[in-house]
């Protein structure tokens, strides 16, 4: 099974709306933390949000909000007041304690529309 | 300390040729990680160091690939023998221990053209 799943290759959304990037997970390891990137087209990995799997609540950043559901094994984020700058790539990943090392999804295109 | 570094930004080199990148982590980072990017996917795992010690190579990583972090400082990654399909992005990520609490600090990458 793949170990983060984004089944959103594309999403568009209206400048100042919100808008929901999905990602699942799949580990076994009980202690893990799930992050976000951006990338926009200059191609550097820009860290937006973490969640710790020990976390109770969910992980705020400015516009940035991660909506955890350890049970159901999502972990998505929510941008709120989209930006124009907000258009790019956005990586969901996962690094396991038991592993040591951070493993990305395919990744959402956002596009943000005036 | 200003971040990850990664040198050099571009390379495009001939089929065949051998190339090598260099990448400077984050002075207090022991870990330090290698990703190859094409384009429309994610990062994919190649390597990874503690320190000094290479601790994990992914099956990605042919027997062409070869990474290096002498004295657990900077690292290099060399390609011998160039193939087209070796055109990517490579990134190199650090983080300071095994918390899952900490995120991978990112450089910005070498684009590697072979033409």
């Amino acid at each position: 099974a793949q170990k983060i799943t984004q089944t959103q290759p594309g999403m568009f959304v209206q400048e100042k709306e919100a808008v929901t990037l999905d990602c699942t997970y799949d580990t076994s390891d009980p202690s893990y933390g799930l992050f976000w990137y951006k990338q926009p087209s200059s191609g550097e990995m820009i860290f937006l949000i973490y969640q710790g799997s020990y976390d109770q609540q969910n992980a705020t950043e400015g516009r940035y909000s991660l909506n955890f559901q350890k049970a159901r094994k999502s972990a998505n984020l929510v941008i709120s007041a989209s930006q124009l700058g907000d258009s790019a790539m956005y990586f969901c990943a996962i690094f396991e304690r038991g592993y040591q090392k951070v493993t990305f999804g395919i990744g959402t295109k956002l596009q943000v529309i005036p | 300390d200003t971040g990850v570094s990664q040198n050099p930004r571009h390379k495009i080199t001939k089929r065949g040729q051998n190339v090598t990148f260099r990448c400077d982590p984050i002075s207090e980072h022991n870990r330090l990680y290698w990703y190859r990017q094409t384009l429309g996917q994610g990062p994919e795992f190649l390597t990874y160091f503690q320190n000094e010690a290479q601790l994990e190579k992914s099956r990605l990583l042919s027997d062409r690939f070869s990474a290096e972090r002498p004295k657990g400082s900077f690292s290099t990654l060399e390609i011998q023998r160039t193939e087209q399909g070796d055109s990517a992005m490579y990134l190199c990520a650090s983080r300071p221990g095994e918390s899952a609490r900490t995120e991978a600090f990112f450089g910005q990458g070498t684009r590697l053209t072979v033409v």
